[in-house]
């Protein structure tokens, strides 16, 4: 069965700091994995999709990376600002039986102003 | 485009009473899903539908039926609602193209449900 790690559970740091949240899986027959951000009391906003044949994806000031073979995703945020204050879940979809993502449980990051 | 959106935004129900949250989405996408979300246990799969007229069960399927209505709308329904049950739930939907690698999921806003 699929699990999902995010690592670290919260963070928090000074505004302006580049900063890199963690994702390990440990099923590497993976389609692909997606980065989301969760407002608090709100719904998720998908950040970035990265395909099991890609090694990155880009958005603004997001930047994630995938090494299938070893299990890993990491979010990297530059310059980091208050509004990026939130949780980010990262889930991957394997397809087969029961067909959705399946997801970490989420690092809550804090940005200090 | 609305996206996805669900109804009603916020629920109390009383242990043993039945209720349908409601889901539809305007992406024109084929396929649909029901999460819940558990402090401590991150989102899991309910149900979910990967084209119009088929639906199968998800990791957490018990006390829960769906009905894929139309291409449009996915519902879930609780049929005697347990206090086990209090939950935020997500409906999501997902274009299923030729490639797996390609499935991006997409979220609506949830529904907060409390069961006394």
């Amino acid at each position: 069965k699929q699990e999902v790690t995010q690592i670290p559970a919260a963070l928090s740091v000074p505004e302006g700091e580049n900063l890199v949240l963690n994702c390990s899986f440990t099923d590497s027959a993976i389609y692909n994995l997606q980065w989301f951000r969760q407002d608090p009391g709100k719904g998720l906003t998908s950040l970035l999709l990265i395909q099991s044949s890609q090694r990155e994806q880009t958005s603004g000031r997001l930047n994630a990376s995938l090494d299938k073979s070893s299990g890993r995703s990491t979010l990297y945020i530059a310059a980091s600002q208050p509004g990026d204050s939130a949780t980010y879940l990262c889930a991957v979809y394997s397809g087969g039986g029961a067909d959705g993502l399946t997801f970490g449980k989420g690092t809550h990051l804090i940005i200090q102003p | 485009n609305a996206g996805v959106t669900q109804t009603p935004k916020f629920q109390v129900l009383k242990t043993g009473q039945s209720m349908t949250l409601q889901c539809a989405q305007d992406m024109n996408h084929n396929s649909m899903y029901w999460y819940r979300q558990d402090p401590g246990m991150g989102l899991r799969l309910i149900y979910y539908s990967a084209s119009e007229g088929t639906t199968d069960k998800g990791e957490v399927p018990n006390g829960y039926n769906v009905s894929r209505l139309n291409k449009r709308e996915f519902s879930l329904r609780l049929e005697s609602a347990a206090p086990s049950q209090t939950s935020v739930y997500f409906c999501a939907s997902s274009d299923r193209g030729s490639l797996p690698q390609s499935y991006e999921q997409y979220f609506g806003p949830g529904t907060r449900l409390t069961v006394t």
